[in-house]
């Protein structure tokens, strides 16, 4: 199975900070990579997918790149309901596997 | 607009067995490329994919828990159920159903999720 590594698992901001989320991958999955955000108590709210297309509704502060095996998610200036967990996930091959998560929480 | 809702016992015993079903709307899994996957949170961790079924019947698991899991579809209620077997303490967790779509450039991610059942294994 690729394993999925995020870094850094937690880390306190502030709002109005700009904040990357790295997440490398085993082996290469060239850009079949999502991040997730996920909030208590919540389900997973898809953020981006191909490693870089911004999913419908999603504000434009969130962005993703990289491809092969190594992937960010930028957060261009921290909004108070950004503070949440988020998971990337590799959909290259069997078994799909997820990151460890990352929790933001604020300064 | 597209819903999923899962369905199941809350609690469990150990060596028991699970059923869940993911009961959704606004698709279909006779559609080219649908596909419907599990998904499990154990509480405040990570994610886990335990499986999925696509349109054409084809079947992926977990390579830890395959052995324990069975995904089937019944298209003509909208339903997909995931049974696991020999249940244990450790897999106490929040159950998910998402869709996903196959493309012909391959897998898609998962753009919408069931809200979560929880289902706890205790004696």
């Amino acid at each position: 199975a690729i394993r999925m590594t995020q870094s850094p698992s937690s880390f306190s901001a502030s709002t109005g900070d700009r904040v990357t989320i790295t997440c490398r991958a085993s082996q290469g999955i060239s850009s079949y990579l999502a991040w997730y955000q996920q909030k208590p108590g919540k389900a997973p709210k898809l953020l981006i997918y191909a490693a870089s297309t911004l999913q419908s509704g999603v504000p434009s502060r969130f962005s993703g790149s990289g491809s092969g095996t190594d992937f960010t998610l930028t957060i261009s200036c921290l909004q108070s309901e950004d503070f949440a967990t988020y998971y990337c996930q590799q959909y290259y091959s069997y078994p799909q596997t997820f990151g460890q998560g990352t929790k933001l929480e604020i300064k | 607009q597209v819903t999923l809702r899962e369905s199941g016992p809350a609690l469990v015993k150990p060596t028991q067995t699970l059923t869940l079903t993911c009961t959704f709307s606004g698709f279909s899994l006779s559609t080219s490329g649908m596909c419907v996957s599990w998904i499990r949170q154990p509480p405040g961790k990570a994610l886990e994919w335990l499986a999925l079924i696509d349109w054409d019947d084809d079947k992926y698991y977990s390579t830890s828990l395959k052995t324990r899991l069975t995904i089937s579809k019944d298209t003509s209620k909208n339903q997909v159920v995931l049974t696991m077997t020999n249940m244990d303490p450790v897999d106490t967790a929040t159950y998910y159903c998402a869709r996903s779509r196959i493309a012909a450039a391959g897998n898609d991610a998962f753009d919408i999720w069931g809200q979560g059942t929880m289902v706890t294994v205790s004696s």
